[in-house]
């Protein structure tokens, strides 16, 4: 248990669905991050918030659209995706955005697109 | 970002010590070094990060050498709950920035 949850663990969504995946700390951290990890890649950093607002976009396609509310909830709003992007999807937090501190990770949202 | 190269997998025997490399030789002096680990079918754990001297926690030992081109992670006492991959993160440490990237890591097994 890190502090850091995940819903749902795993989701079947088809191609034209629309789906959210939730991530949820509650350790008072200021940054939220997701991630993405395919079969036989390394973990790919998508989007970065701090303080609810974004602070990094790397070059993610727009069939996924992050949202922050709040300091406590980030969210990955997925629509019109694809096979490839069948995936292990990973929320972390921090305390603050400076890389000095530990990272604590979800244990992620296994997406599988048919 | 500095560059990593770590052994693509090991094996350790339960209860002895592993001694997991990495090299970064192209790390700046203001870089930490961040290990993490992910066991199958989690998301990635801290374990330990340092910058200059040797770190050590509940967890493992840190050993950073001289010119910081490579470090060395220590597990005292392998388990098999220590079965995992482990990362090696050099990452830039400027205000307003936030690069933790992940490569391939080392696959550690652990042989009862």
């Amino acid at each position: 248990e890190t502090g850091v949850t995940q819903t749902p663990r795993h989701l079947v969504m088809g191609m034209t669905n629309k789906k959210s995946l939730k991530c949820e700390q509650h350790l008072g951290h200021n940054a939220m991050y997701w991630y993405k990890q395919s079969a036989k890649k390394p973990l790919e950093l998508m989007f970065v918030y701090s303080l609810e607002e974004r602070v990094e976009n790397n070059s993610v396609p727009s069939r996924f659209s992050p949202e922050c509310p709040n300091s406590s909830h980030l969210f990955l709003h997925l629509h019109t995706l694809q096979p490839e992007d069948s995936a292990l999807y990973l929320c972390a937090s921090s305390q603050d955005l400076f890389d000095r501190t530990e990272a604590f990770f979800g244990q992620g949202t296994r997406l599988t697109v048919v | 970002d500095a560059k990593t190269t770590q052994p693509n997998s090991m094996e350790s025997n339960e209860e002895e010590p592993v001694h997991l490399p990495c090299n970064h030789s192209t790390i700046s002096g203001t870089d930490y070094i961040h290990w993490y680990r992910q066991l199958p079918s989690q998301g990635p754990e801290y374990v330990i990060h340092g910058l200059t001297s040797n770190v050590n926690n509940r967890m493992a030992s840190l050993a950073i050498a001289e010119d910081r081109k490579s470090s060395t992670l220590i597990l005292h006492r392998a388990t098999l709950r220590d079965a995992a991959v482990y990362y090696c993160i050099p990452s830039y440490s400027g205000a307003g920035s936030y690069q933790l990237t992940f490569g391939k890591g080392t696959k550690l097994s652990v042989i009862p």
